[in-house]
């Protein structure tokens, strides 16, 4: 079964410092995202891709954030200077109209 | 301003029970809305979904009760296992929007 997927699975950082989060979605679906979580928090959406640009994007997507559609497979999820407050688990999922699937997330911690 | 709401934020049933999840929402513009699982460390997973033009939609123990009139739907496992435990977000969306996700129910189903 197609599956969307994350990687790494795990990333430790320094305050300041620029992650990217890679993503694998799955080949026929248009629509990309990201999501986050805070842990104990709810599911928190940042932003959705589709086109080649993005479509729409939250409050919390600020100029520090940038996604990215580089190759035609891949999906990225650019922090410039990580903050404290960035650690979450991120979630990237894709879809094809309404069924979003999602990856198994990447673990940012931010120290 | 949350959109989509989950009241209960955990739920403990009995195995063989059924466990009732109810989820409630304020945008009218609406028109799909999905019911995903979620294991600790692990991206949420699709579970069920409605069209707004349904009332009910069943797939295996799991069925989803619209009422677009209260602006409620419930998921509904029957009978409720042991692998349900997890947390399950509501979610809704208008055409062509991003997914909107409530805060979460945390199911515990007791051996």
């Amino acid at each position: 079964e197609p599956e969307v997927t994350q990687t790494p699975s795990h990333q430790v950082t320094q305050m300041g410092q620029e992650v990217i989060l890679r993503c694998v979605p799955i080949s026929n679906h248009l629509y990309f995202y990201w999501y986050r979580q805070i842990l104990g928090q709810k599911v928190e959406f940042l932003v959705s891709f589709y086109n080649n640009e993005i479509s729409e994007k939250s409050e919390i997507f600020d100029d520090q954030f940038s996604v990215e559609r580089p190759d035609g497979s891949n999906f990225t999820l650019k922090i410039r200077s990580t903050k404290l407050e960035d650690s979450a688990m991120y979630f990237c999922a894709s879809s094809d109209w309404a069924k979003l699937f999602f990856g198994s997330g990447t673990q940012l911690s931010v120290l | 301003d949350q959109q989509v709401k989950q009241n209960s934020p955990s739920l403990s049933v009995q195995e063989g029970r059924i466990s009732i999840l109810n989820c409630d929402y304020t945008n009218s513009m609406f028109d799909y809305f999905l019911w995903y699982k979620k294991y600790p460390a692990e991206g949420p997973t699709f579970l069920i979904s409605i069209s707004s033009i349904k009332d009910k939609n069943e797939d295996g123990r799991f069925t989803v009760f619209l009422n677009k009139s209260a602006k409620h739907l419930s998921l509904h496992i029957v009978p409720s296992q042991p692998g349900d435990s997890a947390v399950y977000f509501c979610a809704a969306k208008t055409s062509y929007d991003k997914v909107i996700f409530g805060p979460g129910t945390s199911l515990s189903v007791i051996p």
